[in-house]
C-alpha cells in the first residue's frame, strides 16, 4: 500500500474549521483514500472515504486534490470531542480490508 | 451501522499465563479479521490476518506461537497472548469489514487494555 504523510500535530479552536492534510504522492489510480481517527484509550473509528470526486458525510468533508497526491479533511466546525489522532490511509483495489497506519495527526482543541 | 465487539476491555494477568482476547462482528458475517498492537503513543501496528477456516496470516516479526489467532466462525476471532510477560502489555484492537472491498469502511473494536504484572 502507497505511504501517506501527515503533519504530526495541529491546533484549532473551538467551533471554528480545521482543515487536515495528507500527502499520497505515490497513489495509484485505483486507490482509496480513508481517513479514520483515534480517541484516547478507543479504538479508531471511521470518519470519511473517496477516490477521486470530494465528498461529504455528517463528519466530515473530504477534499481531494485534482491529481489525488493530496487529500484534506475538513471538520467544518471543531468540538472539543473532534480531539483525537487522525489517520489518513490508501487503501488499494485489491486490499483484503487491512489498514496499515502510519503517524497520523494529532488535532488539539482548544476552548 | 456495523459494530464489532471486543471483549475483556481491559485485563491484568500475572507474567507466565495466558490471556485470550474476543473480538465479534455483531450484525455481519467478516470473514477475514485483523488483529493490531498499540503501544503508548505510538500508531497502530498490524499484527495478523484473521482468516475463518484456515489459518492466520502473521506479519513480519510478530511470533505466531506467542500470538494464536482463531477464527473459527464469521463473527468471532480470537486472539490468545501465552506466556504472557510485561513487554506483552499494549493495546489490543481488532477490525472487520463488510466486504473486500477498498471502497467499503472498516470497523474497530474497542480495544483491550493488556497489563503483564
Amino acid at each position: 500500500d502507497a505511504k501517506t504523510t501527515q503533519p504530526n500535530s495541529m491546533e484549532s479552536n473551538e467551533e471554528e474549521p480545521v482543515h487536515l492534510p495528507c500527502n499520497h504522492s505515490t497513489i495509484s489510480g485505483t486507490d482509496y483514500i480513508h481517513w479514520y481517527r483515534q480517541l484516547p484509550s478507543q479504538g479508531p473509528e471511521y470518519v470519511i472515504h473517496g477516490l477521486t470526486s470530494n465528498v461529504n458525510n455528517r463528519m466530515a468533508s473530504l477534499a481531494i486534490a485534482e491529481d489525488r497526491k493530496s487529500s484534506t479533511l475538513i471538520l467544518h466546525r471543531a468540538t472539543l470531542r473532534d480531539a483525537a489522532v487522525y489517520y489518513c490511509i490508501l487503501r488499494a483495489i485489491s486490499n483484503t480490508g487491512k489498514l496499515i497506519f502510519g503517524q497520523g495527526t494529532t488535532l488539539q482543541v482548544k476552548p | 451501522g456495523a459494530v464489532v465487539s471486543q471483549h475483556p476491555s481491559r485485563v491484568i494477568c500475572k507474567s507466565g499465563t495466558s490471556v485470550k482476547i474476543e473480538c465479534r462482528s455483531l450484525d455481519f458475517q467478516a470473514t477475514t479479521m485483523f488483529w493490531y498492537r498499540q503501544f503508548p503513543k505510538q500508531s497502530l501496528m498490524l499484527m495478523a490476518t484473521s482468516n475463518e477456516g484456515s489459518k492466520a496470516t502473521y506479519e513480519q516479526g510478530v511470533e505466531k506461537d506467542k500470538f494464536l489467532i482463531n477464527h473459527a466462525s464469521l463473527t468471532l476471532s480470537t486472539l490468545t497472548v501465552t506466556s504472557a510477560h510485561p513487554e506483552d502489555s499494549s493495546f489490543y484492537i481488532c477490525s472487520a469489514s463488510q466486504l473486500r472491498d477498498a471502497n467499503t469502511e472498516a470497523f474497530f473494536g474497542q480495544g483491550t487494555r493488556l497489563t503483564v504484572v
